[in-house]
């Protein structure tokens, strides 16, 4: 099945710093993944839509220069936290769909392992 | 945004009863799926339906859709321990690729 590797599983950082977190789709190419934000015991909030190739597509409320998207291929997405705050801790999960094979509609959402972020 | 709601928001069964949660949205849809979250971990895929589908299976789960209503079931039969997660129902829109998660009933299995 498809499978998506997402990377660090967990990362504590300073106040200040920025924090890199990666998303590859492994055995299947994905033009599109979605970066999510879920806080405990709540639903997943969607952030960003990244698109390979293009600027990602920011959900109403999500600072752009706050959370980088970059997506240089059509295997890797990454979403970088820029100047963390302790405000910034939560859980990030990333999906991707196999657009190839599956299409975009109708079809289900690969989901990495998520990385737990906690700024001191 | 979110738009379905998991009813209930927690469900503790025995180990070998069945587990029933429900999903209710608001607009129309073009596919209805359910997800399992295990603590601390990525959401797994369980099972997508159609809007011209009413029911589905797929091993112990069934799901059923009634878009007359806005809502859909998910019923694990036999539950075991390892079925203690949370369970997500997530819509797909028409003309959208993205899909629309609800809060999630979380279920837990007693041995």
């Amino acid at each position: 099945g498809a499978v998506v590797s997402q990377h660090p599983s967990r990362v504590i950082c300073k106040s200040g710093t920025s924090v890199k977190i990666e998303c590859r789709s492994l055995d299947f190419q994905a033009t599109t993944m979605f970066w999510y934000r879920q806080f405990p015991k709540q639903s997943l909030m969607l952030m960003a839509t990244s698109n390979e190739g293009s600027k990602a597509t920011y959900e109403q409320g999500v600072e752009k220069d706050k959370f980088l998207i970059n997506h240089a291929s059509l295997t890797l997405s990454t979403l970088t936290v820029t100047s963390a705050h302790p405000e910034d801790s939560s859980f990030y999960i990333c999906s991707a769909r196999d657009a190839f094979t599956e299409g975009l509609n109708n079809s289900p959402l690969h989901f990495g392992n998520g990385t737990r972020l906690t700024v001191t | 945004s979110q738009q379905g709601e998991e009813d209930p928001q927690a469900l503790s069964i025995q180990e070998g009863e069945n587990a029933t949660m429900n999903c209710s949205y608001k607009t129309s849809i073009n596919n209805l799926q359910w997800y399992r979250q295990n603590s601390g971990r990525g959401l797994v895929h369980l099972i997508l339906i159609r809007s011209n589908e009413r029911e589905k299976h797929s091993g112990r789960l069934r799901v059923t859709l009634d878009t007359s209503k806005k809502s859909s079931s998910l019923l694990i039969t036999a539950s075991r321990a390892a079925d203690t997660a949370s369970y997500f129902c997530a819509t797909g829109l028409p003309n959208d690729y993205k899909l629309s998660f609800g809060a999630g009933t979380t279920v837990t299995v007693r041995a």
